[in-house]
């Protein structure tokens, strides 16, 4: 499938703090990206989906001042927590979708943790 | 928009037996049903899929069953070993060929427990 590489697996940052997270599709350039979100022992709920040169959309209930998303490039997504609190901690997973090829493949996760 | 239900949430299994999570969908509009299984702390991967023109599909160990009419679909392990037990999820999308991006919905997951 297509290849997926997400950075940082894991991070810790203080209250308050920024933390940004990249998405990059190795093989395939896409022009959407989508970010989830994981809490523990529960589904993948999608946050937004990223869009290359143009605005994400973002999903009911997602403040889109405190998840910045940034899709310059075709193989480059970033999602940025800004001011994080604590009830921000989660796993943050990036998906790409090949239609009709390889459905869509997600990046290995990133743990953010916020103290 | 779309509502996908899973079954069970939790499933315990001999090694050796089979093990079957079943789903349903809400939009009849949906045409890709994709089955993903999730380690620890890792992102989910793609185990098996299928579109919405074939009933069945194959591979291995592992089947899945589509019932369009009735809006369900099933994931079968066969011969289930330790090494199976994770998380697994089903979802549903309208997939576009064309290149449009819909959505996928998720179920809420099943944590299989293979025993030895």
């Amino acid at each position: 499938g297509a290849v997926v590489s997400q950075h940082p697996s894991r991070v810790i940052c203080k209250s308050g703090t920024s933390v940004k997270i990249e998405c990059r599709s190795l093989d395939f350039q896409a022009t959407t990206m989508f970010w989830y979100r994981q809490f523990p022992k529960q589904s993948l709920m999608l946050m937004a989906t990223s869009n290359e040169g143009s605005k994400a959309t973002y999903e009911q209930g997602v403040e889109k001042d405190k998840f910045l998303i940034n899709h310059a490039s075709l193989t480059l997504s970033t999602l940025t927590v800004t001011s994080a609190h604590p009830e921000d901690s989660s796993f943050y997973i990036c998906s790409v979708n090949r239609p009709g090829i390889y459905g869509y493949t997600f990046g290995s996760g990133t743990r953010l943790t916020v103290v | 928009g779309e509502n996908v239900e899973q079954h069970p949430s939790t499933l315990s299994v001999q090694e050796g037996d089979s093990a079957v999570i079943k789903c349903t969908y809400s939009d009849s509009a949906s045409n890709y049903f994709p089955w993903y299984k999730q380690e620890l702390g890792k992102g989910p991967q793609l185990i098996i899929d299928i579109r919405s023109n074939v009933g069945e599909k194959k591979d291995q160990r592992i089947a899945v069953t589509l019932n369009k009419t009735a809006k369900h679909f099933s994931l079968h392990i066969t011969e289930t070993q330790p090494e199976d037990s994770a998380v697994y999820f089903c979802a549903a999308s309208r997939e576009n060929s064309g290149g449009s991006n819909y959505k996928l919905t998720f179920g809420k997951g099943t944590l299989l427990t293979v025993n030895p």
